[in-house]
């Protein structure tokens, strides 16, 4: 069964406008999230992450939110722009794996239309 | 470029055949990983080396043997592997710390066919 979920496998937005990725997660042992984008071609690269002790992460256009309670985690990114188009992953990893055990989503793939 | 580099970048092979996949980290980091993407599923963790040890072995049939000579390098040796073992494979490393949590910096990955 899948411990992080993302459910939505595309997402398209206007260039300018605001992308929200979205990821689920069932373990409530995990306590440390993070994004990875990828491009084509390309491995996985880190984006952002967030601790659970905190509900906001922010670094430039993008903002990671967390809520423990629904055990949902969101991506937005503003403005949007057309490099931004890439497959987003959300990951997630517990206190006692360490950073060893990373779980994955499948991902979303973000269009960002000109 | 991330720091990590894996060789090659596509590779296909017949179910006979005995290959290697390639990875070396330029970060100085002292953990490394395997990990297999197939079509339509999320990344699977196979290996896990720290300070050149195995910790973590995800139930990876024996056809992948890992080797990890030193920090820098992590092998993926490929024998008799079947057509549903074509994948992405993707490489990573990072570094243990006490405190926070470590990021994890991957390669471009080796696009694998089995035929």
């Amino acid at each position: 069964d899948q411990q992080v979920k993302q459910n939505s496998p595309s997402l398209s937005v206007q260039e300018g406008r605001i992308s929200i990725l979205n990821c689920d997660y069932t373990n409530s042992m995990f306590d440390y999230f993070l994004w990875y984008k990828k491009y084509p071609a390309e491995g996985p690269t880190f984006l952002i992450s967030i601790s659970s002790i905190k509900d906001k992460n922010e670094d430039g256009r993008f903002t990671v939110f967390l809520n423990k309670s629904a055990k949902h985690l969101s991506l937005h990114i503003v403005p949007s722009q057309p490099g931004d188009s890439a497959v987003y992953f959300c990951a997630a990893t517990s206190p006692g794996a360490g950073s060893y055990q990373l779980t994955f989503g499948k991902g979303t793939k973000l269009s960002v239309i000109p | 470029e991330t720091g990590v580099t894996q060789t090659p970048r596509h590779l296909v092979m017949g179910m006979t055949n005995k290959k290697s996949l390639k990875c070396e980290q330029h970060l100085g980091h002292n953990a490394m990983y395997w990990y297999k993407q197939s079509a339509k599923k999320p990344l699977e963790l196979m290996f896990v080396y720290n300070f050149k040890e195995q910790t973590e072995n995800n139930s990876v049939p024996s056809r992948f043997s890992p080797e990890c000579p030193n920090s820098s390098h992590l092998f993926l040796h490929l024998h008799t592997l079947q057509p549903e073992d074509s994948a992405l494979y993707l490489c990573a490393s990072s570094q243990e710390q006490t405190q926070g949590r470590n990021i994890q910096y991957f390669g471009a990955g080796t696009r694998l066919s089995v035929l």
